[in-house]
């Protein structure tokens, strides 16, 4: 057991660039989460999958957001267009359905749009 | 989700319990308690959580009410890098977390 890894840790990008982040949960976890975190702030919650399935999306996501897992297993997380207001940290976690639940995040990225 | 109110901020001396109290009165039946922790620049570590019963595991311990309206996380001998923020969060299995601003929790040599 790994853990949840993310990719890359940290991504500096000029206003209006697309990024792209990628997490890779726990294996065997069929349950995956996207939060966003502001300075200060607890993390939010963006989205969630249940296997290949994107079952619910945060009011939070914009058009500009899109999330996949195309798999199953590892997921990507994309921003167009990047605005100065998207600058935070993005945290994924998985957990695995019926283990109680319990979520383990990945030590997330942090995104500065400059 | 219920709603879990916490105290901004709190100091512990080290080697000293440290006791984090969460309100969640308005939790249901079917919503567990679970308290994660967040030291600077990392994510969220999970530490514990529980549905009515007390739980006990190796890094903290977790008191809730009968009533189960408030919890609260024990420490037992908070060192140095017990210095961290912690949430609350109540929540169904399978929803996601809404988390608070939580406790800065700074524990002083």
């Amino acid at each position: 057991d790994t853990g949840v890894s993310q990719n890359p840790r940290h991504k500096i990008t000029k206003r209006g660039q697309n990024v792209t982040f990628r997490c890779d949960p726990i294996s065997e976890h069929n349950r995956l989460y996207w939060y966003r975190q502001t300075l200060g702030q607890g993390p939010e919650f963006l989205t969630y999958f249940q296997n290949e399935a994107q079952l619910e999306k945060s009011r939070l996501l914009s058009d500009r957001f899109s999330a996949e897992r195309p798999k199953g297993s590892f997921s990507t997380l994309e921003i167009q267009r990047t605005e100065q207001g998207d600058s935070a940290m993005y945290l994924c976690a998985s957990s695995r359905a019926g283990d109680q639940e319990t979520q383990y995040f990945g030590p997330g990225t942090r995104l500065l749009v400059l | 989700d219920a709603k879990t109110t916490q105290p901004t901020s709190m100091d512990c001396a080290e080697g000293r319990a440290a006791n984090l109290p969460c309100n969640h009165s308005t939790i249901s039946g079917n919503e567990y308690v679970y308290w994660y922790r967040q030291i600077h620049s990392q994510g969220p570590q999970y530490i514990i959580h529980g549905l009515k019963n007390n739980e006990t595991n190796e890094m903290a311990s977790l008191i809730i009410t009968e009533d189960r309206k408030s919890s609260t996380l024990i420490l037992p001998h908070a060192t140095l890098r017990d210095t961290a923020v912690y949430y609350c969060i109540a929540c169904s299995y399978g929803q996601n977390f809404v988390f608070g601003p939580g406790t800065r929790l700074s524990v002083l040599p």
